[in-house]
């Protein structure tokens, strides 16, 4: 089945340090989608990704939609202590309109003071 | 956040009980969902209902059963579980035909199975 393979696993760094996060799939995703979950909290919804090559900001974070459509990255410039938590990628599996989303294992971000 | 909201937030069970978790959404969204969150994996898919319509079972053991009454409101009926079901349940909701599905998490139910 569709899979969505997510790196690193976990990340800890420097506040003040920047942070990456990768979202691979071996299929074309029709869209990819972003979400944070803090420490004790539930997913919630950061950004969605649809056209090739799309770049869209909020704030510090960057999000970046491969040209082919096969991978998406989270950046995250001069990390603070309220980054911290896990963030998941998830991408609409194949050709459904039920909105059946796969989610990556996502990064869990540490940032130490 | 209030547009999702889940309850119990907290379920210790034995492993013989029966018990129900319960979500209702006020977004007006169309297709609700539930999760399994268990430590170190990630989310995992167990139901989908679109228009109150069941499509989707990611081959969830029958001790799970889920009901949904109305597109706002979503069950998931617990029977005999197994201590390896102890995990953090999520319910979500999106509106489905709008392409986008972003998805809108209530603060889910921490399961403890005993």
């Amino acid at each position: 089945g569709q899979q969505v393979m997510q790196i690193p696993q976990y990340q800890h760094v420097q506040e003040g340090e920047d942070f990456t996060t990768y979202c691979n799939s071996s299929t074309t995703l029709s869209n990819i989608q972003w979400y944070k979950q803090r420490p004790g909290g539930h997913p919630v919804f950061l950004i969605q990704l649809v056209k090739s090559g799309e770049v869209k900001k909020q704030k510090r974070l960057t999000f970046q939609f491969g040209e082919a459509k096969k991978n998406s990255s989270l950046h995250i410039t001069a990390t603070q202590t309220t980054d911290v938590g896990t963030y998941f990628c998830a991408a609409i599996h194949g050709s459904s309109n039920t909105g059946k989303l796969i989610f990556g294992q996502g990064t869990t971000l540490q940032v130490k003071p | 956040e209030t547009g999702v909201t889940q309850t119990p937030r907290h379920l210790v069970m034995g492993m013989t009980n029966k018990k129900s978790l319960k979500c209702e959404q006020h977004l007006g969204h169309n297709a609700m969902y539930w999760y399994k969150q268990s430590a170190k994996k990630p989310l995992e898919l167990m139901f989908v209902y679109n228009f109150k319509e069941q499509t989707e079972n990611n081959s969830v053991p029958s001790r799970f059963s889920p009901e949904c009454p109305n597109s706002s409101h979503l069950f998931l009926h617990l029977h005999t579980l197994q201590p390896e079901d102890s995990a953090l349940y999520l319910c979500a909701s999106s509106q489905a035909n709008r392409g986008g599905y972003e998805q809108y998490f209530g603060p889910g139910t921490r399961l403890t199975v005993t």
